[in-house]
């Protein structure tokens, strides 16, 4: 079984368009986390959610929005595509936020914005 | 958090010990270190993590120096499947995991 699962793995659109990645985990961890790494391969946190509560909000545009509708499921939506959104989106999970556990990381879903 | 910083890149034969570095001149008493690798655009995997003694588990040997200014993650035979980019992090308990560039490390035959 995995882990962390993201779907779609792959996603091509057109700018302007909205679209929702969607994310699993089945490891009954309390926090999840979105990272977007970039063409130059840094990965950078967007967002963590604690109990389906938001406790990091990274300056992350607001057309990127996050939701969490139980304690295993962290959504991405993102309105009004750009260009520059074109990346691979990672969620993951951690048993809890404040302590020193590690983060599993889902596969991936790699996004391109024509 | 403390900045980290790591070779670029290096490279390792198939079989031996990789040796991989990393300085925290500036990691405070609470932060740990932390090293996560990335396999071709897989998500990224833990790999262990300590605080001030020296750690080993199945994957790897975490090497912290006294000072606790650098530390060396060891993966004692390598093989063609670590190649990878390896992340040294230094996190509070209660902070972020903010990943820097890594070393990309290439296991030859």
């Amino acid at each position: 079984d995995t882990a962390v699962s993201q779907t779609p793995k792959y996603l091509v659109t057109q700018m302007g368009n909205d679209k929702s990645i969607k994310c699993e985990q089945n490891l009954g961890h309390d926090t999840m986390y979105w990272y977007k790494q970039d063409s130059k391969k840094f990965l950078k946190i967007m967002f963590s959610y604690n109990n389906k509560e938001l406790i990091i909000n990274e300056t992350v545009p607001n057309r990127f929005s996050p939701k969490s509708p139980d304690k295993a499921h962290l959504n991405l939506h993102i309105n009004s595509l750009e260009l520059g959104d074109s990346a691979v989106y990672f969620c993951a999970s951690s048993q809890v936020f404040w302590g020193t556990g590690e983060l599993f990381f889902g596969e991936g879903s790699r996004l391109t914005v024509l | 958090d403390a900045k980290t910083t790591q070779p670029t890149s290096m490279d390792c034969a198939e079989g031996r010990a990789a040796n991989l570095p990393c300085n925290h001149s500036t990691i405070s008493g609470n932060e740990y270190v932390y090293w996560y690798r990335q396999i071709h655009s897989q998500g990224p995997q833990y790999i262990i993590h300590g605080l001030k003694n020296n750690e080993t588990n199945e994957m790897a040997s975490l090497i912290i120096t006294e000072d606790r200014k650098s530390s060396t993650l060891i993966l004692p035979h390598a093989t063609l499947r670590d190649t990878a980019v390896y992340y040294c992090i230094a996190r509070t308990s209660y902070g972020k995991l903010t990943f820097g560039q890594g070393t990309i490390l290439t296991v030859h035959p």
